[in-house]
């Protein structure tokens, strides 16, 4: 079955405590990207992967870091998180220019 | 930067009736896309509609286009309980260049009550 798996799904942490978030895609997809979404303000990009080891920042890059050593997997890291990264956060990856986005289920992010 | 406005943002219907969303953006674009989103999970994917085209189905839901008003729609017909959710549509412009980056709207939040 196509899809894109993230994990954890829930994760409560404390300001400051690094943390990793990974994410999975099993089509074979060259493009993947990170979004956060909040009420109000939508689904905003974080960080986009054009192909292996080819990342840029999207629109609210502060705070985080991504990388792709595997075209399958994009991790989303957190290397001192703070309060106003609580969020819920999603995977998601797409084939061809403008093509159709495959999400993962979200991971919903608490930061104490 | 978000393109795509959403009207209206809540709506609640009756089941069996139709829903009626729409979509408003500012640039030009390749093609428009209609998402679903369930409470807090992850979006779902219902239907691409390409800039030269005006009107498109799939199962119960219908898209229409209008790239001289930079507007579309969506229409769910006989809907059903399930359809409770938040619709997105998002945008594939052209100087989105390599980011291949989707433009998202806020989303119209839709209640289908029993």
């Amino acid at each position: 079955e196509a899809q894109v798996t993230q994990n954890p799904r829930y994760l409560i942490t404390v300001t400051g405590k690094k943390l990793t978030v990974t994410c999975s895609q099993n089509m074979n997809h060259e493009y993947m990207s990170w979004y956060r979404q909040d009420p109000g303000l939508g689904l905003r990009q974080i960080y986009y992967s054009m192909n292996v080891e080819v990342t840029d920042k999207g629109d609210v890059p502060e705070g985080y870091k991504v990388s792709r050593k595997e075209k399958r997997n994009f991790p989303l890291i957190l290397e001192s998180p703070s309060p106003n990264q609580t969020s819920l956060y999603f995977c998601a990856s797409q084939q061809g220019n403008g093509e159709t986005q495959y999400f993962g289920p979200g991971t919903r992010l608490l930061v104490l | 930067s978000q393109q795509g406005e959403e009207d209206p943002q809540a709506l609640s219907i009756q089941e069996g009736e139709n829903a009626t969303m729409n979509c408003s953006y500012k640039t030009s674009i390749n093609n428009l896309q209609w998402y679903r989103q369930n409470s807090g999970r992850g979006l779902v994917h219902l239907i691409l509609i390409r800039s030269n085209e005006r009107e498109k189905h799939s199962g119960r839901l219908r898209v229409t286009l209008d790239t001289s008003k930079k507007s579309s729609s969506l229409l769910i017909t006989a809907s059903r309980a399930a359809d409770t959710a938040s619709y997105f549509c998002a945008t594939d412009p052209p100087w989105a260049g390599n980011n291949r980056k989707l433009i998202w709207g806020l989303g119209t939040s839709l209640a289908v009550n029993p």
